[in-house]
């Protein structure tokens, strides 16, 4: 019973430097999205999508790509990571319907 | 504009005294989720629950309860003897229906940090 799994759940790096956050979901939601949460600003949208091969921006999407070409799967790329995207990164699914969403245990990532 | 508006940055209580965690909110349509989350120290998100804005009952849930008043735009939580492991911090969030009611366009307070003391 794996429900919304986070990889990895901690990471550092360094400026410039590109990565991937992986999200996974057994539970055949369509709906998937990304948070981060920093201190004193609780949880910020930053993409989301809807289904298998759509995806939209949510609030703070600048810095950061998704793609969604199956339903398990969500990543988030950081293309050049910045001292600002220090944050507490969560990844989010639910049915879309009047159902409980779930979310990840969540990745810190660090970049100095 | 939606906005979710915690006030309570932080509470602090004594085991077996009742809390509540204000929570104020914006939106212009008609109709919209409210949602309650819990982050325990582990870090995790915890759903308690999800109200949508046709159905103002209150709800009781064994020491929980929530307190939906449109007419202020508000969803107040209030724990009833309070216990040490209720110690976490409170997120409210709204989402409106033009997402079908999806809760991955949650907007989020700031959070309420509740401390229980023994």
């Amino acid at each position: 019973n794996a429900g919304v799994t986070q990889t990895p759940k901690f990471q550092v790096l360094k400026t410039g430097q590109s990565m991937t956050l992986q999200c996974a979901q057994d539970m055949n939601h369509e709906y998937m999205s990304w948070y981060r949460q920093d201190p004193g600003m609780g949880l910020r949208l930053i993409h989301y999508s809807v289904g298998a091969g759509i995806t939209d921006q949510g609030e703070v999407p600048n810095g950061y790509n998704v793609s969604r070409s199956t339903t398990e799967d969500f990543p988030l790329r950081l293309l050049s990571a910045a001292p600002s995207q220090t944050s507490v990164y969560f990844c989010a699914s639910e049915t879309g319907g009047n159902t409980e969403a779930f979310f990840g245990q969540g990745t810190r990532l660090t970049v100095v | 504009a939606q906005k979710v508006t915690q006030a309570q940055t932080e509470i602090s209580v004594v085991e077996k005294e009742d809390v509540t965690l204000d929570c104020v909110y914006e939106t212009r349509d008609t109709t919209y989720y409210l949602f309650w989350y819990k982050q325990p120290p582990s870090g995790e998100l915890v759903f308690l629950i999800r109200r949508n804005s046709f159905d103002e009952q209150n709800e009781i849930s064994g020491r929980y309860s929530w307190n939906f008043q449109k007419s202020t735009s508000s969803f107040n939580f209030t724990i009833t003897a309070s216990q040490v492991v209720d110690s976490a911090v409170y997120f409210c969030a709204l989402s409106e229906a033009q997402y079908g009611g999806s809760q991955g366009n949650l907007i989020f307070g700031k959070g309420t940090k509740l401390s229980v003391k023994p």
